[in-house]
């Protein structure tokens, strides 16, 4: 099971909007609709963004969004500020887990 | 309140068993639709799942690993545990555990704060 494939590096402006792509196969991202999002930053446990592709857990800013088109997922996030710049991970389940090789963000 | 704490040694030679606890409080082992599971990150690298054990004591492991992982619970501890034999440098990584509830999908809503175990002779 191979990991989901990640863009490495991503950057914006405060105020502009990034896309985070996480592209899978029809065994994962493609067959269910258990796609998660992750932030983390330096030095700290994941926080959970995104789940079943596009729904937020409460306290998460609407800034953040999710979606997915076959066999690729997306985060967006508009609206950026200095506070998201962090690492981000996808993680679709496929009868197991497997996440993406993360994406660091970057706000210019 | 919900929290996880994973414990366990800091250091352990190549061809050792290693032994990792999560003690978690604000939520019980044995309500419907939980599930505690383990996530490791090597330094500088990506999350890697490596298993999960459900209320009813299924158990999920990382296809690549199954045949080094074990992971039982003891919900009278509120504790989950996963052993990993044979352990080797590339091993080396920061372990979290981290809830799952149904209401959140098959996403892991709480974690731990991790615990860097080295491999090294």
């Amino acid at each position: 099971q191979s990991a989901l494939t990640q863009p490495r590096s991503v950057s914006g402006s405060p105020g502009q909007s990034v896309t985070i792509s996480c592209t899978g196969t029809s065994s994962d991202v493609g067959g269910y609709n258990y796609v998660s999002w992750y932030q983390q930053h330096p030095g700290k446990a994941p926080k959970l963004m995104i789940y079943d592709v596009s729904k937020r857990p409460s306290g998460v800013p609407d800034r953040f969004s999710g979606s997915k088109s076959g066999n690729t997922a997306s985060l967006t996030i508009s609206g950026l500020q200095a506070e998201d710049e962090a690492d981000y991970y996808c993680c679709s389940y496929a009868g197991s887990y497997v996440f993406g090789g993360g994406t660091k963000l970057t706000v210019l | 309140q919900i929290t996880l704490k994973e414990s366990g040694p800091t250091l352990v030679k190549p061809t050792q068993t290693l032994t990792l606890t999560c003690t978690f409080s604000g939520f019980s082992l044995s309500t419907s639709g939980v599930g505690v599971g383990w996530i490791r990150q090597p330094p500088g690298k990506a999350l890697e799942w490596l298993a999960l054990i459900y209320w009813d004591d299924d158990k999920r492991y990382s296809p690549s690993l199954k045949s080094r992982l074990t992971i039982t619970k003891d919900t009278s501890k509120n504790q989950v545990v996963l052993t990993m034999t044979n352990m080797d440098p590339v091993d080396t990584a920061t372990y979290y555990c981290a809830l799952q509830r149904g209401r959140f999908g098959e996403a892991f809503d709480y974690w731990g704060q991790g615990t860097l175990v080295t491999v090294s002779s």
